[in-house]
């Protein structure tokens, strides 16, 4: 059974720092592109990051480009995502989901989602 | 970056109807890069049309998508009461954008 779990979400003031990390079982996980996305409390989905395979292609929101990193243990099955300089306005819980195989070009398999509140 | 204008923002429909839900992009899209979501209070989205039209594993067939270029739909031919929930297109190439999400509730 295909599970992605999120941690390390929590409390941060603005300007702070915040790692999340999403431990991906149950398939291969360095034969997926992985994706980050979130969602402001009440409000819509927003993509933030994707990551090919190999790490080879990476791509960011305009949103959060230079702030955040994406990034992946292909050994440890886990996917990463580093924020800085964060903002009231990433508030949201974020989700890792990743991206199916072939011709299933869309995010197949989702996290439960981990909440990150960025308030003084 | 393509913007997805998704409508209506609010869809009003009593069970048994049928649900027509509509996603617009600003510029061409790929079918083979649009997808369909589900979200219910307090869960993660669900998978449920990739490529434009293509059903996800265990989606029931009164789901389907359809479209090309910039116009996308997705109808539900009859509503059951599970399927009352937010609904969201998506495009993906090397920028990734979802529509604002489209509310089917109860009438």
């Amino acid at each position: 059974e295909v599970q992605l779990v999120e941690s390390g979400g929590g409390l941060v003031k603005p300007g702070g720092s915040l790692r999340v990390s999403c431990a991906a079982s149950g398939f291969t996980f360095s034969d997926f592109s992985m994706t980050w996305v979130r969602q402001a409390p009440g409000k819509g989905l927003e993509w933030v990051s994707f990551i090919s395979s190999t790490s080879i292609y990476i791509y960011y929101a305009d949103s959060v480009k230079g702030r955040f990193t994406i990034s992946r243990d292909n050994a440890k099955n886990s996917l990463f995502l580093q924020m800085n300089s964060l903002r009231a306005e990433d508030t949201a819980v974020y989700f890792c989901a990743r991206v199916g195989w072939g011709v299933v070009a869309a995010n197949d398999y989702w996290g439960q989602g981990t909440l990150i509140t960025v308030s003084s | 970056e393509i913007v997805l204008t998704q409508s209506p923002g609010t869809l009003s429909l009593s069970p048994g109807e049928r649900a027509t839900l509509s996603c617009r992009a600003s510029q061409s899209v790929s079918s083979s890069f649009l997808a369909w979501y589900q979200q219910k209070p307090g869960q993660a989205p669900r998978l449920l049309i990739y490529a434009a039209s293509s059903r996800a594993t265990g989606i029931p067939d009164r789901f389907s998508g359809s479209g090309s270029g910039t116009d996308f739909t997705l109808t539900i031919s009859r509503l059951e009461p599970e399927d009352f929930a937010v609904y969201y297109c998506q495009q993906f190439g090397r920028s990734w954008t979802f529509g604002q999400g489209t509310k089917v509730e109860i009438k």
